[in-house]
């Protein structure tokens, strides 16, 4: 069954350091999304990317963050000056389109850390 | 924005019990989701709901979309303990762009 696979699985990064999440969605999707998880918090949404632009974005998604799809099978979340507050589980979505019936599919995520 | 509401928070249950959580909403949804997290794993979905009323098993799952579009439950029966982990409601915003999570039940299974 296809999957959305991410890496790395974890990352440790020092404060003000940029970081890439990858992210290898659904090969026949194309909607991409982020969403990260603080510790023992719920999921929420950072950013969808459709036909190369980013359709929406939260309050959280602030000028530090940007997606890329630099080829045609990677998606890619950078973030450039990391905070303590990123800390974070990232995970990577794709839906094949989007509707009320369209489901999006989560990767396992990357565990970041900034110290 | 719209938010999700679930209860209980967290539930500890004997091996072969059933399991009933709630999830409530302050808008309508139009689709309703129920997933299932693993410690360090991404969100799997478990049951999709499309229509008001509308009551959708998988296997020892049961979900319904309620009449009011403002909550659904999920309903486990004869637990086991791979049953562990984290259900979450979810629904996507009317823009079906990003999906609402809910905060969470955490289930544990007393083997």
């Amino acid at each position: 069954e296809p999957e959305v696979t991410q890496t790395p699985s974890h990352q440790v990064t020092q404060m003000g350091q940029e970081v890439i999440l990858r992210c290898v969605p659904i090969s026949n999707h194309l909607y991409f999304y982020w969403y990260r998880q603080i510790l023992g918090q719920k999921v929420e949404f950072l950013v969808s990317f459709y036909n190369n632009e980013i359709s929406e974005k939260s309050e959280i998604f602030d000028d530090q963050f940007s997606v890329e799809r630099p080829d045609g099978s990677n998606f890619t979340l950078k973030i450039r000056s990391t905070k303590l507050e990123d800390s974070a589980m990232y995970f990577c979505a794709s839906s094949a389109d989007r509707g009320p019936q369209e489901t999006q599919y989560f990767g396992p995520g990357t565990r970041l850390l900034v110290l | 924005g719209q938010q999700l509401n679930q209860s209980p928070q967290s539930m500890f249950i004997q091996e072969g019990e059933d399991v009933s959580m709630n999830c409530t909403s302050s808008s309508i949804f139009n689709t309703w989701l129920w997933y299932k997290q693993d410690p360090g794993e991404g969100p799997v979905l478990l049951i999709a709901l499309y229509k008001a009323g509308e009551l959708t098993s998988n296997g020892r799952l049961t979900a319904q979309f309620g009449i009011t579009r403002k909550d659904s439950f999920l309903n486990i029966s004869a637990s086991i303990p791979s049953d562990v982990g984290i259900y979450f409601c979810a629904g996507p915003e009317t823009s079906y762009d990003k999906v609402i999570f809910g905060p969470g039940t955490s289930l544990s299974v007393i083997p």
